[in-house]
């Protein structure tokens, strides 16, 4: 079964600092792999899409990685502000998967204190 | 532009009523689809839809119907509200299936409770 996991569950960060959060996936076969960041209240909104052979990609102070032998993405946040306060869910598409080939990650909280 | 926009942003029902949940996109996108997002999960896919007419099951359909008359509209209807549907449902669109490095655009939700 196409499975996603995130780490950590929650995280809270001082404003200003850096951190990472985690992706471990077992889709096959891969297609991309999509991090979303979700505001309370909002619908996600798509960060990154990267595919097998892509392994970063950066959307200003985003930037995701991708390991694709070990299954396993990352999406560091540089000198955060409060706004970035959000869930990050992590989404991998499997090649021809069924229905929309979509598996959702239940996502990391991350709160960013001033 | 108004992207994905869906109505209502809030619903309470009561156990074995019925009712309808709108869906509309302006970006011609072929492809559209309905999500439930529960605490503790990642987003499960009920109905999508690869164009208008066609509609198909996704991993949680029991309870819910779905129809595409226009490329635009996706409505998802509640047959008879259980409280297991208490949840906050996303509408999300794409270009079309198939062309896997386009994101998934999603409205803001309706969080629909059900007493």
């Amino acid at each position: 079964k196409n499975q996603v996991e995130q780490s950590p569950q929650s995280l809270i960060i001082l404003e200003g600092k850096n951190c990472t959060l985690q992706c471990n996936y077992t889709v096959s076969p891969f297609s991309n792999l999509r991090w979303y960041k979700q505001d309370t209240g909002r619908g996600p909104v798509s960060l990154t899409i990267m595919t097998f052979s892509e392994n970063t990609k950066s959307n200003g102070r985003y930037t995701a990685t991708l390991d694709a032998d070990t299954k396993q993405s990352s999406l560091h946040i540089t000198a955060s502000q409060l706004s970035d306060s959000a869930s990050y869910i992590c989404v991998v598409s499997a090649l021809g998967g069924g229905a929309d080939g979509l598996t959702f990650g239940k996502g990391t909280h991350l709160i960013i204190q001033p | 532009n108004a992207g994905v926009t869906q109505t209502p942003k809030f619903q309470v029902l009561k156990t074995g009523q019925s009712m309808t949940l709108q869906c509309a996109q302006d970006m011609n996108h072929e492809y559209m689809s309905w999500y439930r997002q529960d605490p503790g999960m990642g987003l499960r896919l009920i109905h999508y839809s690869v164009g208008a007419g066609i509609t198909d099951q996704g991993e949680v359909p029991n309870g819910y119907n779905v129809s595409r008359s226009t490329t635009e509209d996706f409505p998802l209807r509640l047959l008879s509200a259980a409280p297991s549907q208490t949840s906050v449902y996303f509408c999300a669109s794409r270009l079309r299936q198939g062309v896997d490095n386009q994101p998934q655009h999603f409205g803001d939700g309706t969080r629909l409770s059900i007493l």
